[in-house]
């Protein structure tokens, strides 16, 4: 069964920095990654989403990355605001519509 | 226009009550789930219906049973409500396996 594992759990940092969150997952056969954002008492927003076949896809100050034989996803945050803070959720998605979510990454930018 | 709408957004209800939670979608897609988040904030899925047929069932307690009368519709049925159920459930619709969520609903039992 597919774990997804989320590092790390909580990341704090200041304003303009860029940063880094990780997402690994234990079983390469995968049909998409997505990555999410969740603010506080809200539902989930798509951020990002790669395919199988893809290697990284950018939005904005947002790019996420795939490395699929390493069981690896990326997401890189460029220019942080305070604005970005929220949880950071990577789902992983299998062909038997399964998808598997990691615990999240609590990130706070302080202005 | 909303593409996946969950109702109510909160219920408060005390142990030992049935209770259901209903969600529909609009986006015209053929899969949709239900997960629960704990207080961890950790997203796990309960159910998922292709096409109102049961596709995945994880180790839920039969206290729950999720029904799809429809392609747009998944609602979740619960008897006999523990204080663990207490939780954040999201219903979610996919199609090629991109997943739209809905806002949730906050369940909690006294």
């Amino acid at each position: 069964k597919q774990e997804v594992t989320q590092i790390p759990a909580a990341l704090s940092v200041p304003e303009g920095e860029n940063l880094v969150l990780n997402c690994s997952f234990t079983d390469s056969a995968i049909y998409n990654l997505q990555w999410f954002r969740q603010d506080p008492g809200k539902g989930l927003t798509s951020l990002l989403l790669i395919q199988s076949s893809q290697r990284e896809q950018t939005s904005g100050r947002l790019n996420a990355s795939l490395d699929k034989s390493s069981g690896r996803s990326t997401l890189y945050i460029a220019a942080s605001q305070p604005g970005d803070s929220a949880t950071y959720l990577c789902a992983v998605s299998s062909n038997n519509n399964d998808m598997r979510f990691g615990a999240g990454t609590r990130l706070t930018v302080k202005p | 226009d909303t593409a996946v709408s969950q109702t109510p957004k909160y219920l408060v209800t005390q142990m030992g009550n049935d209770k259901s939670i209903k969600c529909e979608q609009n986006l015209g897609h053929d899969t949709m789930y239900w997960y629960k988040q704990d207080s961890k904030k950790f997203l796990k899925i309960m159910f998922s219906y292709n096409n109102k047929e049961l596709i995945i069932n994880e180790t839920v307690p039969n206290r729950f049973s999720p029904k799809s009368p429809d392609k747009a519709h998944l609602n979740l049925h619960i008897n006999s409500l523990e204080l663990g159920d207490s939780a954040v459930y999201f219903c979610a619709s996919s199609q090629f396996l991109v997943l739209h969520f809905g806002n949730g609903t906050r369940l909690t039992v006294t």
